[in-house]
């Protein structure tokens, strides 16, 4: 049963400090996509690729949020430095991005706490 | 600038009722809507609709999607405790790799 991989599960960080979530995306999917998700925002898109070229990162904070695809099996996505108001889940989803059925598959998230 | 707008927010039904869930859209050069539901985790996908007028149906879920009105219904019939959860629908944006814009998501709550 493919699926996308998040780590960490969970991270806990103070004010400051730099914090990377990472992302494998299902073998063979072209297109990969970070959203945050909080109870007040909802599903916020950050950044996207198509074939590990950035597409769009206009819903990042470019200050201090940067995303890199490395390679067809890692994106990742940084935030340096974090703050109190980054805390939220970061989701991670890919898939094939040619309208087949199947639709997006999500990971199960990086649930990231900035104190 | 593409919205995707959910109604309602929430709603709080029981176990045997009905649910009719409400998406609707404006976007730039759309290619698909999706509907999710998540539950405790990651969003799971549901239903992707491209054509308008065809109902995509499993099991007690159906959706059906309007694209000369621009929106889609999902409805949950004889709800069960289990289909509590967060439905959120996306729009899938021809453009630039086909961005996937969600809306705010609809809070169902089903009282046993």
């Amino acid at each position: 049963d493919a699926r996308v991989t998040q780590t960490p599960r969970h991270k806990v960080t103070e004010m400051g400090q730099e914090v990377t979530m990472r992302c494998q995306p299902i073998l063979g999917h072209n297109t990969v996509f970070w959203y945050r998700q909080t109870m007040m925002q909802g599903l916020e898109l950050l950044a996207y690729f198509r074939n590990r070229a950035p597409l769009d990162d206009s819903g990042m904070p470019k200050d201090r949020f940067s995303a890199e695809m490395p390679d067809a099996t890692l994106a990742t996505l940084k935030i340096q430095p974090s703050e109190p108001r980054d805390s939220a889940v970061y989701f991670c989803a890919s898939g094939l991005g040619t309208g087949v059925g199947y639709g997006y598959t999500f990971g199960s998230g990086t649930r990231l706490t900035v104190v | 600038e593409d919205k995707v707008v959910q109604s309602p927010l929430s709603l709080v039904v029981h176990e045997g009722d009905t649910v009719t869930l409400n998406c609707s859209y404006e976007v730039t050069n759309f290619r698909s809507l999706l509907w999710y539901k998540q539950e405790k985790k990651a969003p799971t996908f549901l239903f992707m609709l491209t054509s308008s007028g065809i109902e995509k149906k499993s099991g007690r879920l159906s959706s059906i999607l309007d694209k000369k009105e621009l929106f889609s219904i999902l409805n949950i019939t004889a709800t069960q405790t289990g289909d509590s959860a967060i439905y959120l629908c996306a729009v899938e944006i021809k453009a630039a790799g086909n961005k996937l814009t969600f809306g705010g998501g609809t809070r169902v709550l089903v009282k046993p």
